[in-house]
């Protein structure tokens, strides 16, 4: 069965230093991954997909399969950055194909 | 204007009674996922279904069901056998390729059971 841990509820940084939100998954196939953020007030929406290997508002995310991990990262949180990130998971083969579990989100605050 | 539409927002029913959550999408998606959001517990899997009249269980599938009669329309019901069906309901929808699975969400439907 698959499985996506984020260990943080919550992490707090100040503007302008580095932020990595944890994500770790158990998988037995290979896996497809995402995160998702909301913003207050939004709906919860794509922020990057690790198949694509591209940086969205300065967010990057690395597989490492050695470390079944998929950790968020930017080098200098905004504000702006502060919402909630949910990692997922989407089986891409076998009898769940398309089933697309969540974390537990993190909680991420910036502080001025 | 294209998108996932729940209804209602908000929904109160008495302990014991069936209830029908509605979420419909015209984005001609395949894939539609139901979702229940509880504080400290992020989203949890109820059903999912990958084509018109195929549903398969989530994580959480218990006191809960589902129909797909319609591509655009994934209602759940939350029955009477939940036992503790007061949440945050979100419906979702992709593509229903793994290669492109961006998934829209809708606004939510908050369930209280009184």
């Amino acid at each position: 069965a698959q499985r996506v841990t984020q260990p943080e509820k919550l992490l707090s940084v100040f503007k302008g230093a580095p932020v990595e939100l944890k994500c770790n998954y158990s998988y037995s196939g290979s896996p497809e991954l995402f995160w998702y953020v909301q913003y207050s007030r939004q709906r919860l929406q794509l922020l990057l997909r690790h198949i694509s290997r591209e940086s969205i508002k300065g967010f990057t995310a690395d597989l490492n399969k050695g470390e079944t991990s998929f950790h968020l990262k930017k080098p200098f949180a905004q504000e702006e950055d502060s919402a909630m990130y949910y990692c997922a998971l989407i089986e891409a083969g076998g009898t769940s194909y398309g089933k697309l579990t969540f974390g537990q989100g993190t909680i991420l605050t910036v502080h001025p | 204007d294209g998108g996932i539409t729940q209804s209602p927002k908000y929904l109160f029913r008495k302990e014991g009674q069936n209830v029908t959550l509605s979420c419909e999408q015209n984005l001609n998606h395949d894939a539609m996922y139901w979702y229940r959001q509880d504080p400290g517990q992020g989203l949890r899997l109820i059903y999912y279904s990958q084509i018109v009249n195929d549903f398969q269980k989530g994580d959480i599938a218990e006191g809960y069901s589902v129909s797909r009669e319609k591509k655009e329309s994934f209602p759940l019901t939350v029955t009477s056998a939940q036992k503790n069906p007061t949440a945050f309901y979100l419906c979702a929808s992709t593509l229903g390729d793994i290669t492109n699975t961006e998934a829209f969400f809708g606004q939510g439907t908050r369930l209280t059971v009184v």
